[in-house]
């Protein structure tokens, strides 16, 4: 099986910016997680979708959003980016997103914000 | 809340050195404990996993046995290898309720392994 897909790899933006970032999971997991990874704060989760609909979600302000199709495919999206929003962007997924199962992760998107 | 501490880094060890990486964890439930690899410029792989007391995971040389009793999930590895040097984070996941798909993790422990 293919693995988790992140696109884009990289992106630079300037402050004020909103940027949005695709997630393609492991074909037939529904549910797919989100994480800030920065050197200060480490790695820090975001929010999880399963069947479209958030379940969980943790401590950012509401310019962090996403979405889930109907494929399991993800988006996430920042608005009204700011300096301290650069970071790596890792998505993962499972099966169905219970806490035994193991996380399979992207290579992740690296944002800059200028 | 739950939480995750492992043992500051870099960690800086000689070739077919023995290797230890402390990890303990602050969980209200029963958790199930993660060791995760991050090689520079790539994403997080998984090195091995325990979901409950006193099962040991072990994976390409690596060992971890979850200890209840001391809330730690030490990863050990008898002889380590130039290509063992990366980050290593490990990670709990809590079972209680609204917890689905999130993973909680340490601050990470960078291994340098010299020829």
């Amino acid at each position: 099986k293919a693995g988790v897909t992140q696109t884009p790899r990289y992106l630079i933006k300037t402050r004020g910016q909103q940027v949005t970032l695709s997630c393609s999971p492991i074909s037939g997991h529904r549910s797919v997680s989100w994480y800030q990874q920065t050197p200060g704060q480490g790695l820090q989760f975001l929010f999880e979708y399963f069947s479209e609909t958030q379940r969980n979600k943790g401590n950012f302000p509401g310019r962090f959003s996403g979405r889930q199709f109907s494929n399991s495919r993800s988006e996430m999206n920042v608005s009204t980016l700011e300096l301290g929003d650069s970071a790596l962007y890792l998505c993962a997924s499972t099966p169905t997103g219970q806490p035994q199962e193991t996380q399979y992760f992207g290579p992740g998107t690296r944002l800059l914000v200028l | 809340g739950d939480s995750v501490t492992q043992m500051e880094g870099p960690v800086t060890l000689s070739e077919e050195a023995f290797l230890t990486i402390n990890c303990t964890y602050t969980a209200t439930g029963y958790p199930s404990l993660f060791w995760y690899v991050q090689y520079p410029g790539e994403g997080l792989q998984l090195l091995l996993k325990a979901t409950k007391a006193d099962d040991k995971g072990s994976n390409k040389g690596f060992e971890a046995t979850y200890r209840k009793e001391t809330t730690s999930f030490h990863l050990e590895k008898g002889s380590v290898q130039v290509s063992d040097s990366a980050v290593y984070f490990c990670a709990l996941s809590d079972p209680g309720s609204g917890n689905t798909g999130k993973l909680i993790f340490g601050q990470g422990t960078t291994l340098q392994v010299k020829p």
